[in-house]
């Protein structure tokens, strides 16, 4: 089967750095998503790395193991603005996207 | 601007009733997809369409149809056959489906079935 793993629920300080990890068993890889969703609100589109190695945008940056089926989102000078849930989703052989449960992460002051 | 809208933002049913959920995307996008989402879980695929008048059944078909008549519309119907309606209800597109393209999610339908 297939299968995506992160951690259900992070919590992290207002201007500290937190890595959220995502590991994934999945028929095939076309690459893999990161995704911000607020509560009651759509996903939005942080990243997508298909190829080994870091990515960074900003704040942000992606990391990426084929070899070791694992990916992190790593999050930078973090803002209150920043809780959300966090969504790992991974591009199968038949490029559709499978979803991981999703890391909500709490912000504190 | 370009973008998707999903109406209505909250929506309520009685058991037993079918309820349709409207999707229209503008930004010429072959692919279109509708996604369940429930308390603490992924997101899961009910229905995704490829092309005008085709579309194939996701992982949690059973209980939903869906048409694709217009490349800017894919409506989902809930059935009264679906026994756990209540549920987040997310409509996304992407250029097509078949290489790698990031899909654009609409704002959610919430459906609660009272």
């Amino acid at each position: 089967g297939q299968n995506i793993d992160q951690p259900t629920e992070m919590t992290a300080t207002e201007g500290a750095i937190v890595q959220i990890n995502c590991t994934y068993q999945t028929s095939g890889f076309n690459g893999l998503f990161w995704y911000q969703q607020h509560a009651g609100e759509a996903p939005t589109f942080l990243s997508y790395n298909v190829l080994d190695g870091l990515e960074e945008k900003g704040r942000f940056s992606s990391f990426l193991s084929r070899s070791k089926g694992y990916s992190y989102l790593l999050l930078k000078e973090l803002q209150m603005k920043d809780s959300a849930s966090y969504l790992c989703a991974v591009l199968d052989s038949n490029y559709q996207l499978i979803w991981g449960a999703g890391t909500k992460l709490i912000i504190k002051p | 601007d370009g973008g998707i809208t999903q109406s209505p933002k909250y929506l309520f049913r009685k058991e037993g009733q079918n309820v349709t959920l409207s999707c229209e995307q503008n930004l010429n996008h072959d692919a279109m997809y509708w996604y369940r989402q429930d308390p603490g879980q992924g997101l899961r695929l009910i229905y995704y369409s490829q092309i005008v008048n085709d579309f194939q059944k996701g992982d949690i078909a059973e209980g939903y149809s869906v048409s694709r008549e217009k490349k800017e519309s894919f409506p989902l119907t809930v059935t009264s056959a679906q026994k756990n309606p209540t549920a987040f209800y997310l409509c996304a597109s992407s250029e097509n489906s078949l290489s790698y393209n990031e899909q654009f999610f609409g704002p959610g339908t919430r459906l609660t079935v009272l």
